[in-house]
């Protein structure tokens, strides 16, 4: 099955700084990837997704990057604010699957 | 947009009673719904995932008999943790996927935190 990896699992930044989260996958029929942030105790919340035709997407600041070749995905958050701080999940769905499977998640604080 | 709802979002129970968890799709049919369990500070582990009118498909290492699961409608799937145990507290959150619209985005719940005495 898939096997999604993510990094780093911590990240600290400045209050204006970018963040760059980073997911590698081993399913190269994936074609689903979507990111979520989680704030303590809540739901996650989508918030940008990429599919496989699609090597970039942007949403205002938070852009993602797909590399089929190298299986890998990255999330970008620029101009990085403290409400920015939370958990962030990477995900991937390949082929057939119904299912995501998810990152192991990076805990990301913006520092004020 | 679509909102699946949650229901307890906290339940506190003795050990050895059975709990069971509500998923709601409100404004949408869900065809398939899917149980995850979280553990503080850890990623969403798939549990099972909820087929309408047919039986759960449950990920290895889940017994199957200790987390039933029931889809009765294309807006509801409940979770039942029979007997439980201190060790299945935990945060179980669902989620849902529109029947109908092929987006691939996924529709959570608020989460349920399971504490067992």
């Amino acid at each position: 099955g898939e096997n999604v990896e993510q990094h780093p699992s911590t990240l600290s930044v400045q209050e204006g700084d970018s963040a760059v989260i980073k997911c590698t996958y081993s399913d190269s029929a994936s074609n689903y990837f979507p990111w979520y942030k989680q704030e303590l105790g809540k739901r996650p919340q989508l918030i940008i997704d990429i599919r496989s035709n699609v090597g970039e997407k942007k949403d205002q600041r938070i852009a993602v990057t797909l590399n089929k070749t190298a299986k890998h995905f990255s999330l970008h958050i620029t101009e990085t604010q403290p409400e920015d701080s939370a958990v962030y999940f990477c995900a991937a769905r390949g082929g057939s699957a119904r299912q995501l499977t998810f990152g192991s998640g990076t805990q990301l604080t913006v520092l004020p | 947009g679509a909102v699946v709802s949650q229901h307890p979002s906290r339940v506190i129970c003795k050990s050895g009673t059975s709990v069971k968890i509500e998923c709601r799709s409100l404004d949408f049919q869900a065809t398939t719904m899917f149980w995850y369990r979280q553990f503080p500070k850890q990623s969403l582990m798939l549990m099972a995932t909820s087929n309408e009118g047919s039986k759960a498909t449950y990920e290895q290492g889940v017994e199957k008999d200790k987390f039933l699961i029931n889809h009765a409608s294309l807006t509801l799937s409940t979770l039942t943790v029979t007997s439980a145990h201190p060790e299945d507290s935990s945060f179980y959150i669902c989620s849902a996927k529109e029947t109908y619209r092929n987006t691939g985005e996924l529709f959570f719940g608020e989460g349920s935190r399971l504490t067992v005495l």
